[in-house]
């Protein structure tokens, strides 16, 4: 009964390959999201989808594609990878809007999938 | 400018002690401040979070103490324990931008038993 869940938790891959992540949640929640943790463990938001509509597209390289078949998947397909794409990747939902701003912005984290490229 | 800075990178208390870790916001929008508490290999969790018409708030041994004049606030953390031992993260959300987070640079918290 994991709210927030990611495949693969972990991705060793070659430099120019492609791959994907999938993220499904099961909180009933219409937004998601994903994020990037770099080396020095930042956070940084890339991609946010709302009832499956793009909302937010961070300045995120266009090798970077964000697919929401549905308001309870959110997946993320990398092209070309590069060294520099090394990072854990997180997907986290909350409440959409038309919630107080504390249920709104209370997201939930998925447990990561540390993406390795040699 | 939409950041958060956050201070200490990182800190080490004795068990028992009180952790401390400060953040300093900029963008007046913001109007809530949740801190995350991220253990090694796991996703960051909701601890605590504040509105700006609140000064303080408290939920066990985290308080969040807010001063809006200054744009600032931070976490305390009374009789901090080992199982405490985690990274910090205070963030807020940019008003009307589908729930976008900024999150400060992170504290890694060790206490010491």
């Amino acid at each position: 009964d994991t709210a927030v869940s990611q495949t693969p938790k972990y991705l060793v891959t070659q430099m120019g390959n492609d791959k994907s992540i999938k993220c499904e949640q099961n909180l009933g929640h219409d937004t998601m999201y994903w994020y990037k943790q770099d080396s020095k463990k930042f956070l940084k938001i890339m991609f946010s989808y709302n009832n499956k509509e793009l909302i937010i597209n961070e300045t995120v390289p266009n090798r970077f594609s964000p697919k929401s078949p549905d308001k309870a998947h959110l997946n993320l397909h990398i092209n070309s990878l590069e060294l520099g794409d090394s990072a854990v990747y997180f997907c986290a939902s909350s409440q959409g809007f038309g919630v107080p701003t504390s249920r709104r912005n209370e997201q939930f984290f998925g447990p990561g999938t540390r993406l390795t490229v040699l | 400018q939409q950041q958060v800075k956050q201070s200490p990178q990182s800190l080490i208390v004795q068990k028992g002690g009180i952790s401390i870790i400060n953040c300093a916001y900029e963008n007046t929008a913001f109007d809530y401040f949740p801190w995350y508490q991220q253990f090694p290999g796991k996703g960051p969790a909701l601890l605590i979070a504040i509105r700006p018409d609140v000064s303080e708030k408290k939920e066990g041994r985290f308080t969040i103490s807010f001063n809006k004049s200054a744009k600032q606030f931070s976490l305390h953390i009374m009789d901090s324990q080992p199982g405490d031992s985690a990274t910090y993260f205070c963030a807020a959300p940019i008003y009307n931008q589908g729930g976008k987070l900024i999150f400060g640079q992170g504290t890694e918290l060790s206490v010491k038993p």
